[in-house]
C-alpha cells in the first residue's frame, strides 16, 4: 500500500519562500505528483517527479529523492493568491490501474 | 477543449434518497478515476474505470455505492440509500491511459444529505 505524510499548515508572508514537505511509504510508484486547490475548488496538477532531483516550473519547484521516501514543493515569491491547499500524491506501479493515492494536505496561508 | 465535467455541482439529497453523480472525460482520455474529499481532508479513491470495465474498486464501500462507464454516456457513481456521512466532495479525474503523470479533475459535485 501507499501513505503520504504532510504537515497541516504552513505560514508566509507575501514574497518570501516556502517549501512543503512530502514524505510516503510506498510498494513502488512512478513518480511524486503536487496538486494545488484552493477553497472549494478542484485539484489542479502542479508537477510531476519520476526522478530524483528538481523540477522547476516558473515559481514552482518540486524536488523528489527516492532513497530517502522524501520530496518537496518549493514556491518562491509568494502571492496571496497562492493560499491553497497543497496535496502530493503517488502513482500506484502494483498494480494496473495506476491509481494515486494522495496525502492529507498542506494548508498555506500567505500573509501581507 | 471542454475539461472533465462533472454534474451536478451541488445536490441535496434527504436521508434513504438515491445520489447520482455524472462524470464526462476530457476527449480522449478513456480512464476515470472517482475520489472523495471529506472537509479539511485529502483526497481518498473510491474507484477506477475503463469503458465498460471497473478495473479497480478497493476504495469502493461494499454497500450501497456503485460506479460504471458505458460505452456511450459519462460515468456514473451511485449512492443508494443516502446517509449523513455521505456528505462531502465527489471528485471525478481522468487521464487518457496510465500514463505517469497527472490527473485532469473535474470541478467536483458537493453532495449534502439532510
Amino acid at each position: 500500500g501507499q501513505s503520504l505524510e504532510q504537515p497541516s499548515e504552513v505560514t508566509a508572508v507575501e514574497g518570501a519562500i516556502v517549501q512543503m514537505n512530502c514524505t510516503y511509504q510506498t510498494s513502488g510508484f512512478y513518480g511524486l505528483s503536487w496538486y494545488q486547490q484552493h477553497d472549494g475548488g478542484a485539484p489542479t496538477f502542479l508537477s510531476y517527479n519520476a526522478l530524483d532531483g528538481l523540477e522547476e516550473t516558473g515559481r514552482f519547484s518540486s524536488f523528489l529523492s527516492r532513497s530517502d521516501s522524501y520530496g518537496y514543493l518549493l514556491l518562491q515569491e509568494l502571492q496571496m493568491k497562492d493560499s491553497a491547499s497543497y496535496f502530493c500524491a503517488v502513482r500506484d506501479r502494483n498494480t494496473n490501474a495506476g491509481k494515486s493515492t494522495f496525502g492529507d494536505g498542506t494548508t498555506l496561508t500567505v500573509k501581507p | 477543449n471542454a475539461g472533465v465535467m462533472q454534474n451536478p455541482r451541488h445536490l441535496v439529497r434527504r436521508r434513504g434518497q438515491e445520489a447520482r453523480l455524472r462524470c464526462s472525460p476530457m476527449k480522449g482520455h478513456s480512464h476515470v478515476y472517482w475520489y472523495r474529499q471529506l472537509p479539511e481532508e485529502g483526497l481518498k479513491f473510491m474507484v477506477y474505470l475503463q469503458k465498460e470495465n471497473i478495473i479497480d474498486e478497493s476504495g469502493m464501500p461494499k454497500e450501497r455505492f456503485s460506479a460504471e462507464f458505458p460505452k456511450e454516456g459519462p460515468s456514473i457513481l451511485r449512492i443508494q440509500q443516502v446517509v449523513r456521512g455521505d456528505s462531502a466532495a465527489y471528485f471525478c479525474a481522468s487521464s487518457p491511459g496510465t500514463a505517469q503523470y497527472g490527473y485532469t479533475f473535474g470541478s467536483g459535485t458537493r453532495l449534502t444529505v439532510v
